[in-house]
């Protein structure tokens, strides 16, 4: 247990259709990072946030978006959801250079 | 365009092998090298290289960094089956706050 909590786990869905995926970093860590893992895309860099500031983001498409709250969790949002969307998304939180990852949200578009 | 590539992509070997998997790079404002397992669930960090040349080692694994040739490899040596997984290596570019590109990762099997 990395001691990162992701909630849900698994998440059906439609097309078209908005969904929240929540992240909680390990206690103190103030960096939390969002992940895609797809199949056909392998492990994909979303964006990161420090402190509740974004820091970077990566291949993050526009209908997502992300922030951290003041309590550090995070939530990562997905609009006008499409088949492809369809992955594991993963959240991870670091203090120092170990990053530590949840256990993952199973997002399933129909 | 920045690219991470990982080679072998598959790797079989026997219990007690020692293994070395390669990640090279062509990252624009390379900050640090990172080095994941990942089984059937989350990945898990195994390394950050910053330094060219200095060997980062945790039991029998180990990683070193050549930022001059632009690549990195990890050796596991006496392997075991519980070394089975994807080994992931990601570069983190210089930007405000740390944006990764990940390789594809190796697959590594060790047979008993």
């Amino acid at each position: 247990d990395s001691g990162v909590t992701q909630t849900p786990k698994h998440l059906i869905t439609a097309t078209g259709q908005r969904v929240t995926l929540r992240c909680s970093p390990r206690s103190g860590d103030l960096s939390v990072y969002w992940y895609q893992q797809s199949l056909d895309q392998g492990l994909q860099f979303l964006i990161h946030y420090y402190n509740g500031e974004e820091r970077a983001k990566g291949n993050i498409l526009e209908r997502f978006s992300a922030q951290q709250f003041p309590d550090l969790h995070s939530e990562l949002n997905l609009s006008s959801l499409e088949l492809g969307d369809s992955a594991l998304y993963f959240c991870a939180s670091s203090v120092m250079e170990t990053q530590y990852f949840g256990p993952g949200t199973r997002l399933l578009v129909l | 365009e920045d690219k991470v590539v990982q080679s072998p992509l598959s790797l079989v070997v026997h219990e007690g092998d020692t293994v070395t998997l390669n990640c090279s790079y062509e990252v624009t404002n390379f900050r640090s090298l990172l080095w994941y397992k990942q089984e059937k669930k989350a990945p898990t960090f195994l390394f950050m290289l910053t330094s060219s040349g200095i060997e980062k080692k945790s039991g029998r694994l180990s990683s070193i960094l050549d930022k001059k040739e632009l690549f990195s490899i990890l050796n596991i040596t006496a392997t075991q089956t519980g070394d089975s997984a994807i080994y992931l290596c990601a570069v983190v570019r210089d930007s405000y706050g740390q944006n990764f590109v990940f390789g594809p990762g190796t697959r590594l099997s060790v047979l008993p």
